[in-house]
């Protein structure tokens, strides 16, 4: 069974940091482009970025690019989202999703909330 | 990226149908074949329910089909039930594969 399960949200104040980890399991996880998706408080999904199955390339929304760092560990089936510089707007359930380019997997999401 | 265009709201009542819309441009939905579809019920992860324009993942009813022509595609369900009323999200390749961009989602809901 495929599983993805997030970790690392919680309450940051602006201009601060986070690093999110999802762990995978039940897949062959090196096999997989792998992306994050959030979704703000009441609104839609939007795409924030992905990488590649060898980590090789990595791409993202124009509005995170500078700011957010994805990476994985295919050794420990382990995607991350480091989050620097954060901002209100950043406030959002964090999913892990694997990309083919259709999301067929989605974690239980975590929350980030960037508030003073 | 802008956000592929979808009407916030659609309706129907039980057994009748609904086809929701979701524009984009030469770009995105029109340049290519990997058109997706998710539900997303309150308080819940999304859910492939069509990917590819129109194959439907094992599981999801044959109730939901997908289509395309141009630069929309189209989510239609038939035979609407009460468990149907949820979110709908379409998404698409953006900037030649590299990317992913999604619409605003359509509220479903059975009358």
């Amino acid at each position: 069974e495929v599983q993805l399960v997030e970790s690392g949200g919680g309450l940051v104040q602006p201009g601060g940091s986070l690093r999110l980890s999802c762990a995978a399991s039940g897949f062959t996880f090196s096999y997989y482009w792998m992306s994050w998706v959030r979704q703000a408080p009441g609104k839609g999904l939007e795409w924030v970025a992905n990488i590649k199955p060898d980590g090789s390339e990595k791409y993202y929304v124009d509005s995170v690019k500078g700011r957010f760092t994805i990476s994985r560990d295919n050794a420990n089936n382990s995607l991350y989202l480091q989050m620097n510089s954060l901002r209100a707007e950043d406030t959002a359930v964090y999913y892990c999703v694997r990309d083919r380019p259709h999301f067929d997997y989605w974690g239980q999401g975590t929350l980030v909330t960037v508030s003073s | 990226q802008s956000a592929l265009t979808q009407p916030p709201s659609a309706s129907g009542s039980p057994e009748q149908s609904v086809t929701i819309s979701c524009t984009g441009t030469s770009s995105d939905v029109g340049a290519n074949n990997y058109v997706s579809w998710y539900q997303q019920h309150p308080g819940k992860a999304p859910k492939l329910m069509i990917y590819e324009v129109n194959k439907r993942p094992s599981g999801v009813p044959d109730r939901f089909s997908g289509s395309k022509s141009g630069n929309t595609a189209s989510l239609t369900v038939s035979g609407l039930q009460a468990e149907d009323e949820a979110d709908y999200y379409c998404s698409s390749y953006a900037r030649s594969k590299t990317q992913r961009v999604f619409g605003g989602g359509t509220k479903l809901t059975v009358l």
